[in-house]
């Protein structure tokens, strides 16, 4: 049973440029989660996708936007660059289960680094 | 605003010996916390969740507590290992009461290292 797979890697952009990542969550899962995470931060939470609808968002602005597909999988898109987006996104999927608490199973990331 | 405060960004101990890792929380009141695993270059692992009307749970070799007075969570790794070396996060849920489900709200974590 594969889990949660994220590519590219690693990616290098440069200041204004636009960047696309990709998720395919476990199996069975059926809500993505995408995490910003920054050097010696925890992830910080950037929005969630639910029957392809982005169903809930955190402080991130505008230029991060995503998409999820029927079968779930899910982008996330990075518009106009900034050095400050340099970070390890991080894919996270779920599903409901009994109780309401639902534990996240999250991908290896990618590394973006933005020059 | 809420805030997690995780209790050092470092720890450091020997072999064989409890580990005891801090999560403190302040302006609101969380349903549940959880607990997850990181190493370098990877995504967090789920470990052990905690709802607010439990004391503790426990899995193996980890036991984590939870004091709704103390607005507290431990996290303590009994018999360390070699192996037990990577950081911890406590994530309570962003809106506290768990309304939205995989919305959590990660601390900066605590980067453990048992040495032999």
């Amino acid at each position: 049973d594969a889990g949660v797979t994220q590519s590219p890697t690693h990616l290098i952009k440069t200041r204004g440029q636009q960047v696309t990542l990709r998720c395919s969550p476990k199996s069975g899962h059926d809500t993505v989660s995408w995490y910003q995470q920054a050097l010696g931060q925890g992830p910080q939470f950037i929005f969630q996708y639910y029957e392809e609808e982005e169903r809930q968002r955190g402080n991130f602005p505008d230029r991060f936007s995503g998409h999820q597909f029927p079968n779930y999988s899910s982008e996330l898109n990075v518009n106009a660059l900034l050095l400050g987006d340099s970070a390890l996104y991080l894919c996270a999927s779920s599903r409901l289960e009994t109780g309401g608490n639902e534990k996240l199973f999250f991908g290896s990331g990618t590394q973006l680094s933005v020059l | 605003s809420q805030k997690i405060e995780q209790n050092s960004e470092a720890l450091n101990i020997q072999e064989g010996k409890t580990a005891t890792l801090t999560c403190n929380y302040t302006n609101y009141s969380p349903a549940y916390l959880q607990w997850y695993r990181q190493d370098p270059g990877r995504g967090p692992v789920f470990l052990l969740l905690i709802r607010e009307n439990e004391k503790e749970k426990r899995k193996e070799r980890l036991k984590v507590t939870f004091d709704t007075t103390l607005k507290q969570s431990l996290f303590h790794i009994t018999a360390s290992q070699p192996a037990d070396s990577a950081t911890y996060l406590c994530a309570p849920p962003l809106d506290g009461r768990g309304s939205t489900l995989g919305r959590l709200y990660f601390g900066r974590g605590t980067q453990l290292t048992v040495w032999p």
